[in-house]
């Protein structure tokens, strides 16, 4: 089965600086794709980015990059100069492959607090 | 392009009572999934109908049903509401061409948020 976990509950960082959010995975599956999404307190899912296990290069969009690491199944986020609007929480998920459709599952998130 | 939309925002209900969401899908999108997601939790897969019909189940109860309809607009149902079944409710519509060239497949809505006294 596959699994997603988030070890940190919580994470507080000041405006300007990095942040590195952990995400470990587990399938069996050679094939498979990893997300990150932000949440803020309205509750609408923003998708951030995304990486694919056959990708030789860490995806990066922007501010965000995703540190991929297969052999120890994780998939970090780093958000490189954190705005106070970056307050929010994060949701590490992966695609799921059934028989016929396809489906995300997610971690249970890490709040992240962007002080000034 | 209008985005994913979901009516209503917020619900309140009581035990035993039934309830139905809606969901509006983005243009061009002829998937969509729905999401539990209980405070402090990750988003949970409900269901997915494809083409109006289901074509995926998480574990949930049969008193969880949906509808897609023709224009691909979605409908959640749940009867005999119990307390555990307040959660905010995700749905998401997936293009039919596949993912976005950024990579993303399911777009989601604002949710609403249902609360079972």
């Amino acid at each position: 089965a596959q699994k997603i976990t988030q070890t940190q509950p919580g994470m507080f960082v000041q405006e300007k600086e990095a942040v590195t959010l952990d995400c470990t995975y587990d399938t069996s599956d050679p094939s498979y794709g990893l997300f990150w999404y932000k949440q803020p307190s309205s509750g609408e899912m923003i998708f951030l980015i995304y990486q694919g296990s056959y990708d030789q290069q860490n995806a990066t969009e922007g501010r965000y990059s995703l540190n991929f690491q297969k052999a120890r199944k994780s998939a970090n986020l780093v958000i490189s100069a954190s705005q106070l609007g970056d307050s929010a929480m994060y949701f590490c998920a992966m695609r799921v492959l059934n028989s016929g459709y396809s489906t995300l599952t997610f971690g249970k998130g890490t709040m992240l607090l962007v002080s000034p | 392009e209008t985005g994913v939309t979901q009516s209503p925002t917020h619900l309140i209900k009581t035990r035993g009572q039934q309830v139905t969401l809606r969901c509006s899908s983005q243009s061009g999108h002829n998937t969509v999934s729905w999401y539990q997601q209980a405070l402090g939790q990750g988003p949970q897969f409900i269901f997915q109908y494809y083409r109006e019909e289901e074509n995926g189940r998480g574990n949930f109860p049969p008193r969880f049903s949906g509808l897609q309809f023709p224009n691909y607009s979605s409908e959640l149902n749940v009867n005999a509401l119990e307390l555990d079944d307040s959660a905010l409710y995700l749905c998401a519509s997936s293009p039919a061409g596949g993912p976005s060239l950024s990579g993303n497949e399911q777009f989601f809505g604002p949710g609403t948020r249902l609360t079972v006294l």
